[in-house]
């Protein structure tokens, strides 16, 4: 059974940019997560879709957005990139039952120069 | 007071040791606690999952959960260099599988 993908791995941005970021969820898994995780607050979760919508949404600003795909897949997208923004974006995919799992992709790290 | 507390190490052990991992947390809400593991550039890997109190065994590992006391540990029997990680504790009110808050991990490095 694959995985999380993520896509890209690494990438390089500068200041005001914007960037988008691919993952494809466990086969038969509906929800997909996004955390950021830094050295210096950890990881902290971002949002959630399940089935298309958005379920959850961490504090974090409005640069930071996402959408889902009928086939399960998400994007998240970081608009008017900030040197704070540099980080590893980690996807998590779960069937979004109360009691699913969290399954972690191996992240997305994000360069803003 | 951020609402999971996880002293970040370095915790250093020799192969063979029993090692023990804590956090503490603030929300009386949390229903679900759960550890994950972490390889340096990859992603964090489910370890141990509790619903509410108790004790959970799974071949060397073991995770207790305290509410009372808003605390969970998780102990390594028989550590080995291959558990050398980061250890990050995660609990949630109302679902195992989203908006789960973090400690910022333990890194733990068990020498041959």
């Amino acid at each position: 059974k694959a995985g999380v993908t993520q896509t890209p791995r690494y990438l390089i941005k500068t200041r005001g940019q914007q960037v988008t970021l691919s993952c494809s969820p466990i086969s038969g898994h509906r929800s997909v997560s996004w955390y950021q995780q830094t050295p210096g607050q950890g990881l902290q979760f971002l949002f959630e879709y399940f089935s298309e919508t958005q379920r959850n949404k961490g504090n974090f600003p409005g640069r930071f957005s996402g959408r889902q795909f009928s086939n399960s897949r998400s994007e998240m997208n970081v608009s008017t990139l900030e040197l704070g923004d540099s980080a590893l974006y980690l996807c998590a995919s779960s069937d979004g039952t109360a009691t699913g799992e969290l399954f972690f992709g191996e992240g997305s790290r994000l360069t803003v120069l | 007071q951020k609402e999971v507390e996880q002293d970040p190490g370095p915790l250093s052990v020799p192969e063979g040791a029993i090692v023990s991992l804590n956090c503490t947390y603030s929300n009386s809400a949390f229903q679900y606690f759960m550890w994950y593991r972490q390889y340096s550039r990859k992603g964090p890997e489910l370890l141990m999952y509790t619903y509410s109190s108790g004790n959970k065994e799974d071949g060397r590992f073991t995770a207790q959960v305290d509410k009372s006391s808003k605390y969970i540990s998780l102990f390594i029997r028989d550590s080995q260099p291959s558990d050398s990680a980061t250890y990050l504790c995660a609990m949630a009110p109302n679902q195992a599988g989203t908006a789960l808050i973090f400690g910022k991990g333990t890194t733990l490095s068990v020498s041959s």
